[in-house]
């Protein structure tokens, strides 16, 4: 079975720490997405990345950085000197890759970390 | 702003009642997902349509039925509400070249529904 787990329900930090939000998934297939999502109050979920299962390289993009680990089935994400707008709950997902006949590209939820950053 | 917009942003139902929750997809996208959100938890997957069709299904009851139209907006509708179906109900557009394509989600703003 598929599962994300966000172990780290609720994080609290002050302006420009930095904060890493951790990831653990789950799953029997060799191919497969993982993801990051910010959620603002607003509700709307902002995609932050996608990794595909083949590529382990880690990524950087301006202050995030994403730290994959097949060995360990984690996929972790990093905030470098976290801002006041970071505030936000944050998602990790997994995707598997289409089967025959069955659900396609859809995307597990883990139930989130909310990030509160204080100034 | 992705170009997924969902209405109505909020509303509130009793139970026994049926609700019809719109989503207009971002333009040049043909597939629709959409997702529950209950309080504190992670979105998870009702259904998704592709090109007018259902193309995949998670674990809800019946009385959760969609549509999708030829501009591929989508409609989600619910019979019977329970309380439990109190959440936030997010729709997610996408572009697929198949219907096994994985492609990036881009979610509207949601439609909060609460069931009294």
């Amino acid at each position: 079975a598929q599962k994300v787990t966000q172990a780290q329900t609720e994080i609290s930090v002050v302006e420009k720490e930095d904060v890493t939000l951790d990831c653990v998934y789950e799953t029997r297939d060799t191919t497969y997405y993982l993801f990051w999502y910010k959620q603002p109050p607003s509700g709307e979920l902002v995609f932050l990345i996608r990794r595909n299962s083949f590529d382990e390289q880690n990524e950087i993009s301006g202050r995030y950085s994403w730290n994959f680990q097949k060995s360990t089935s984690s996929f972790n994400f990093t905030i470098t000197a976290s801002q006041v707008v970071d505030s936000a709950v944050y998602f990790c997902a997994l995707s598997e890759r289409a089967n025959e006949g069955g659900s396609q590209g859809n995307l597990i939820f883990g139930k989130g970390t909310k990030l509160s950053v204080k100034p | 702003e992705t170009g997924v917009t969902q209405s109505p942003t909020h509303l509130i139902k009793t139970r026994g009642q049926q609700v019809t929750l719109r989503c207009s997809s971002q333009s040049g996208h043909n597939t629709v997902s959409w997702y529950q959100q209950a309080l504190g938890q992670g979105p998870q997957f009702i259904f998704q349509y592709y090109r007018e069709e259902e193309n995949g299904r998670g674990n809800f009851p019946p009385r959760f039925s969609g549509l999708q139209f030829p501009n591929y907006s989508s409609e989600l509708n619910v019979n019977a509400l329970e309380l439990d179906d109190s959440a936030l109900y997010l729709c997610a557009s996408s572009s697929r070249i198949n219907p096994r394509d994985t492609g990036e989600l881009f979610f509207g703003e949601g439609s909060r529904l609460t069931v009294l």
